[in-house]
């Protein structure tokens, strides 16, 4: 019931491309859903969030699409950049304050 | 503006023997949550500390494993008679609570490497 599970678990996108990564959850109680970035040797680094009253959030080149009734949300990365090569987890929360359920992560590797 | 700080950003540690952990939450955050990173594998839930209270332990392992955030100082994350499988990177996050009741934002440290020989 507490499950996030994520996919890919790895991708590569050449320069310009689109990165899109899925998360799909089980426990409807959730109203938090952020994404974080994390690159090698360093702690995660919150990229974008969104709560269930809207489909989607733009934020610069990160975009969170929100499904509410398949459960389902995901991060297009646009234009990517070999600077975006990272890791990026999903996570998912529920009430305020409450600890965070990560996703297993999907390692991006932007070619130049 | 200083973030969440963590030390030692490396900790080696023979078996059975003990491992303290550090977490400096960002100034005027009361909130200190505790994860867990194996290698290869996303981040895994510990425990959820406010000043002198543990809120949500539900994640961290039974024995051995003890964590407190006093009033004054640093949370400490103390692992007695470390075994080989406590070999992770250890992430602290603070937040600052919302009183309009909305979940606020989890700042992460760079963590701690323990590694045991």
């Amino acid at each position: 019931q507490q499950q996030v599970k994520q996919s890919p678990q790895s991708l590569i996108v050449q320069k310009g491309g689109i990165s899109i990564i899925n998360c799909a959850y089980e426990n409807t109680a959730f109203d938090y859903f952020p994404w974080y970035q994390q690159f090698p040797g360093k702690g995660p680094a919150l990229l974008i969030a969104i709560r269930p009253d809207v489909s989607e959030k733009k934020e610069g080149r990160f975009t969170i699409s929100f499904n509410k009734s398949a459960k389902q949300f995901s991060l297009h990365i646009m234009d990517s950049q070999p600077g975006d090569s990272a890791t990026y987890f999903c996570a998912a929360s529920k009430a305020a304050g409450n600890k965070l359920t990560f996703g297993g992560g999907t390692r991006v590797l932007v070619k130049p | 503006n200083a973030g969440v700080m963590q030390n030692p950003r490396h900790l080696v540690r023979r078996r059975g023997q003990e491992a303290r952990l550090r977490c400096s939450p960002v100034k005027g955050h009361s909130h200190v949550y505790w994860y867990r990173q194996l290698p290869e594998e996303g981040l895994k839930f510990m425990v959820y500390l406010q000043k002198e209270n543990i809120i949500d332990e539900s994640g961290m392992p039974k024995e051995r494993f003890s964590a407190e955030f006093p009033k004054e100082g640093p949370s400490i994350l103390r692992i007695q008679q470390v075994v080989r499988g406590d070999s992770a990177a250890y992430f602290c996050a603070s937040s600052l609570f919302d009183s309009g009741g909305t979940t606020d934002t989890q700042y992460f440290g760079p963590g701690t490497r323990l590694t045991v020989l």
